[in-house]
């Protein structure tokens, strides 16, 4: 039963656009969200996260929006640059704190 | 650079062969993870570990075990490998306490190949 599902596998914007990436989760006793970059041959390097008590978290260019009720994440990227292109991962945590568990990742390219 | 550390960072081993990862920290956190990445399946949680002893299982654990005798290092180890265990393996460090979240640092990662 697959908690963490991020439906799309690769999104392909011009750089100075918009990006968006999405995830949804099943389970309402989650309520902490993370977003994770990884480049090939790295690990992954935490990007930005929110908690279940607010609904957007902004850190420069990367935006996180959460949407309680529909159980849905989004990560915004504006403007997109080349050095965005990477694999974006969601990633949740229920209240114990003791689990991350993570979507399958998003392969993001932007185009010069 | 969150002090984490994994060895080795390659390996290639043969079917049934015992192998065993390390990770190791100098941070002092709680919490530590061993995490497969495998194409179209994202990171799938293997093992954690809560403390000095106290490890539970994640969602693949089957074919693996895990020790932490000091909060510095978590090894995990594959008893008999096979080839479905070829895969990218990542430690990760967290520090949490209750009512709080925070994120998680991750290692540079070992590449394994059962063949």
């Amino acid at each position: 039963d697959q908690q963490v599902k991020q439906n799309s596998p690769s999104l392909s914007v011009q750089e100075g656009r918009i990006s968006i990436l999405n995830c949804d989760y099943t389970n309402s006793m989650f309520d902490y969200f993370l977003w994770y970059k990884k480049y090939p041959a790295e690990g992954p390097t935490f990007l930005i996260s929110i908690s279940s008590i607010k609904d957007k978290n902004e850190d420069g260019r990367f935006t996180v929006f959460l949407n309680k009720s529909a159980k849905h994440l989004s990560l915004h990227i504006v403007p997109s640059q080349p050095g965005d292109s990477a694999v974006y991962f969601c990633a949740v945590s229920d209240t114990s704190g003791s689990r991350l568990t993570f979507g399958e990742g998003t392969q993001l390219t932007v185009n010069p | 650079d969150a002090g984490i550390t994994q060895s080795p960072r390659h390996k290639v081993t043969e079917t049934g062969t015992p192998v065993t990862l390390r990770c190791h920290q100098t941070e002092n956190h709680r919490y530590m993870y061993w995490y497969r990445q495998d194409p179209g399946h994202g990171l799938r949680l293997i093992h954690y570990s809560y403390g000095v002893k106290d490890t539970d299982k994640g969602e693949v654990s089957d074919g693996y075990s895990v020790s932490r005798s000091k909060t510095e290092d978590f090894l995990l180890t594959l008893e008999s490998a096979t080839s479905s265990q070829t895969s990218v393996y990542f430690c990760a460090i967290r520090t949490t306490t209750t009512g709080t979240n925070t994120e998680a640092f991750f290692g540079q990662g070992t590449r394994l190949t059962v063949v």
